[in-house]
Parts: C-alpha cells; sequence; structure tokens
C-alpha cells in the first residue's frame, strides 16, 4: 500500500545532541511537510518542501533543519535538541495542482530529550 | 453534544447521539477546510473537506458546515460510536499554498 513512514516511531536523545528524523513515501507525491506537535496541542508546521524548493514558517526556529535528497525523503535535523523539543513530529505529504485534496500523514515521531 | 472548540477542548456524548464539533478560523483568505482525527498516537486521518465554494458537504454520517460570514466550521457526527473517540481538528489553506494550518483541536470521548 502506498503510504507515508517515519522512522523510528520513537526516539530518544540528549539535551543538545543533534538528532535527525526520517520520512519516505511511496504516493509519488511532490509535496512534504514537517510538522511538531506538542501534548494536547494543534500540529504546527515548521516547514515543506515543494519539489526541490524549501519554505521555511516564519516562526521555526533555526535549530529545525530539513533536507530533501529525492522525492522519495524528506529528514528532519534538530542540531541542539532542548527539552522544549520534545514533541511528536509528523510528517506529510500531497500533490499539488488539480486533484490536491490535503495531505496522507505518517503515524509520527515521538521525540524524548533526556 | 455541542462545543464552542476554541474554548471548551474536550466534548463528551453518549453513543448513539450526535456530536457537534465547532471550530472558528482566521484567515478570511483560506478557501480551503479539511476535519482530521487524530487518535493517540497516530498521525492526523482525513475525515472529509470543503471548499470555500460550498456551505455544505456530507460524507458517511459526517457533515461539515462552512459559516464564510463569520469564519466557522463545525463537524456534525451522526450516531456517534465509541470509536469516533478521538481528537478532531479544522484546517485551513489559504490558496496560496499547499500548507494547511490546524485549529485547536476537540477531543470526543464517547461514553458508552
Amino acid at each position: 500500500d502506498a503510504m507515508v513512514i517515519q522512522n523510528p516511531r520513537y526516539q530518544v536523545t540528549q539535551f543538545g545532541k543533534p538528532v535527525t528524523l526520517s520520512c519516505s513515501q511511496t504516493l509519488n507525491h511532490n509535496v512534504m511537510y514537517w510538522y511538531q506537535q506538542k501534548s494536547s496541542q494543534a500540529p504546527k508546521l515548521l516547514f515543506h518542501y515543494y519539489d526541490k524548493d524549501f519554505n521555511n514558517e516564519a516562526d521555526t526556529p533555526d535549530n529545525f533543519q530539513s533536507r530533501r535528497p529525492n522525492t522519495s525523503f524528506c529528514f528532519l535535523d534538530i542540531r541542539s535538541p532542548g527539552l522544549g523539543d520534545a514533541a511528536m513530529y509528523l510528517c506529510a505529504t500531497s500533490r499539488s495542482g488539480q486533484g490536491f485534496h490535503g495531505y496522507t500523514f505518517g503515524s509520527g515521531t515521538r521525540l524524548t530529550v533526556v | 453534544g455541542e462545543s464552542v472548540g476554541l474554548h471548551l477542548p474536550t466534548l463528551s456524548v453518549q453513543e448513539g447521539d450526535n456530536s457537534i464539533i465547532n471550530c472558528a478560523y482566521s484567515n478570511s483568505a483560506s478557501d480551503y477546510f479539511i476535519w482530521y482525527k487524530q487518535e493517540s498516537g497516530k498521525g492526523p486521518q482525513f475525515i472529509i473537506d470543503i471548499r470555500s465554494n460550498m456551505d455544505k458537504r456530507q460524507g458517511q454520517r459526517v457533515t461539515v458546515l462552512l459559516n464564510k460570514t463569520v469564519k466557522h466550521l463545525s463537524l456534525q457526527i451522526a450516531a456517534t460510536q465509541p470509536g469516533d473517540s478521538a481528537v478532531y481538528f479544522c484546517a485551513e489553506n489559504s490558496g496560496t499554498g499547499n500548507q494547511f494550518y490546524f485549529g485547536t483541536g476537540t477531543s470526543l470521548t464517547v461514553i458508552p
């Protein structure tokens, strides 16, 4: 089945130690997104890739970076995780243009910072 | 049962009753809206969408109503079932890109 896969499901990292979360998709969607969702809050858009073009949200901290080496994969890099970065990180994909019907989400990676 | 979304983030209903979840959106330029359901530990799941040229859309047991004048969306779930227990989010798209911005969720609990 075509889907969005996030690995790992659970990630524990040390305060200040760089961590990378990964997302892959078999939908051949050209747009990929990263959202941060803290407990009992709505998902908050960090950035997205429209094809190879990176689009950052104005309030996304510099500590968060992303890479998209090809259509199928997108990575979220947190350069120096703080305790406040503990959250669920959701990857989503969509196809732009006609036929845009919102996102397909992955199951998320829950990040714990110790 | 009915929620006011931003002010009442929890809603409890008896199994079999109808549920109404409300959402106020912020951007008057938004022209596409989606309701998502999120179960514990999972990513959001598409329920139903509506574009701004419509004021009502029906799916299986769900109806979305859009009032552009007051920038308000509602999700109605008929004959609510225990499997409907989840957090529900509305999301808006401004039409100038593919990004969706999520509103405050409402946690729905169905009492058997």
